[in-house]
């Protein structure tokens, strides 16, 4: 079984501050995603990160896959309140998207205005 | 359909009754995944199919869970037996294919066991 941590678990933070939450596993993934989920709603797609080291910006969001393709992590520059909810990552293992995707417990984001 | 569509929205059942949760994916989606999610946690896997073959379902909690999807397209996920412990929201995503790393999730079923 491929776990994945995420840190923090919750965070409350002030609009306009900067903040930074982690994905961090032992297992190797051939592409980790990044999703977020509001109450009563599905988890949505942010962005899938492919390559050791890719970056990926997203207006105000900025992803990094790590070197090793173990983890990843996701900032964000001056946080507003829209930015609220529950951040997952997932991976998908060495088998490509044969595999299930493996998704971490959530980093719970409350940007406060 | 437009999205991935789930039903019944909300389930409540007598502890020990059989349920079928029901997933219609995307349209020409090769890949569906069933997930449980509790209150404020991440997915966590229970099975997947592609097309109507089943490629992993070591995430079953036990064999009183089982899933199947006949045709490759609706699938139906079944919960005998059932106990408290069952109690929570079980997701349905599906995804363009197997190395389509985009899962679009559906709305799930609120499952309530009493």
């Amino acid at each position: 079984t491929q776990l994945l941590e995420q840190s923090p678990q919750f965070l409350s933070i002030q609009e306009g501050e900067n903040l930074t939450v982690y994905c961090n596993s032992s297992s190797v993934f051939s592409s980790l995603q990044w999703y977020r989920q509001e109450p009563g709603e599905g988890p949505v797609l942010l962005v899938t990160v492919v390559t050791g080291g890719e970056v990926k910006k997203l207006k105000r969001l900025t992803f990094q896959f790590g070197d090793a393709r173990k983890d990843s992590s996701l900032h964000i520059t001056a946080a507003q309140p829209g930015d609220t909810g529950l951040y997952l990552c997932a991976g998908a293992g060495s088998g490509g998207g044969a595999d299930g995707l493996t998704f971490g417990k959530g980093t719970h984001l409350i940007i406060q205005p | 359909g437009a999205g991935v569509s789930q039903s019944p929205r909300y389930k409540v059942t007598k502890r020990g009754q059989d349920v079928a949760l029901r997933c219609d994916p995307i349209s020409g989606h090769v890949s569906l995944y069933w997930y449980r999610q509790a209150l404020g946690q991440g997915p966590e896997f229970l099975t997947y199919f592609n097309y109507e073959a089943q490629q992993d379902k070591s995430g079953l909690p036990n064999d009183r869970f089982s899933a199947e999807r006949p045709e490759g397209s609706i699938s139906t996920l079944t919960i005998q037996r059932t106990e408290q412990r069952d109690s929570a929201m079980y997701r349905c995503a599906s995804s363009l294919g197997p190395f389509e790393w985009e899962a679009f999730f559906g709305q799930g079923t609120r499952l309530t066991v009493v």
